[in-house]
């Protein structure tokens, strides 16, 4: 069965801090990984990668994928406030399997 | 561009009573997902479309429930004889399928359903 796991779960960090989310997966066909950030109700789309070893970034966000290990991870530095909320890992081709997500919450 | 609109925002209903939701996806997507999001979790695919065509149920959509997307705009999920498990966001999404493209989902602001 195709699962996705996140970790961890929660983090709580305070502003200024780096922080290291993970995605490990295991499916059939893969085709893609992607990641959203949920704030309130609709997850938004961060990034989306398709090749090992290359680094994708978007101002502090940045993350990169190992498809030989089978994971990814996110970064993002120098946190604020505004980066409280749930990130999402997924899989798949349209179709997504998502992991459970990782609670971030940034203390000022 | 208006994004993924989904209405009602939130749904409060007694068990048994069936109830409906809408998704309006962005304009020139040809793709629609549904999917089931409870505490803690992250969201599970339940069923899409391409165009008016539903090509993919999960195992999750039992027989109460029932998808539609009649002319390849807005889709329709109805619920019927709810149960109290059935509690949870429903988030609707849509694609372009294309190079690349169809992985990338835009997800509207989901309907929060509770059932007492």
């Amino acid at each position: 069965e195709d699962k996705v796991v996140q970790s961890p779960l929660s983090l709580v960090v305070h502003e200024g801090d780096t922080v290291t989310l993970n995605c490990s997966y295991e499916v059939t066909n893969f085709r893609s990984l992607l990641w959203y950030k949920q704030e309130k109700k609709a997850p938004t789309f961060l990034f989306m990668l398709t090749s090992s070893g290359i680094e994708k970034k978007s101002g502090r966000l940045s993350s990169i994928l190992d498809k030989k290990e089978l994971f990814s991870i996110l970064n993002i530095t120098a946190t604020q406030t505004g980066d409280s909320a749930i990130y999402l890992c997924a899989v798949g081709r349209g179709k997504l399997i998502f992991g459970q997500g990782t609670e971030l919450s940034v203390k000022p | 561009d208006t994004g993924v609109s989904q209405n009602p925002r939130h749904k409060i209903t007694k068990r048994g009573q069936n109830v409906t939701f809408r998704c309006d996806p962005i304009s020139e997507h040809n793709r629609l997902y549904w999917y089931r999001q409870t505490l803690g979790q992250g969201p599970e695919f339940l069923t899409y479309f391409q165009n008016e065509a539903q090509l993919e149920k999960s195992r999750l959509l039992s027989d109460r429930f029932s998808a539609e997307r009649p002319k390849g705009s807005f889709s329709t999920l109805e619920i019927q004889r709810t149960e109290q498990g059935d509690s949870a966001m429903y988030l609707c999404a849509s694609s372009l399928e294309g190079q690349g493209n169809n992985e990338k989902l835009f997800f509207g602001s989901g309907t929060q359903l509770s059932v007492l």
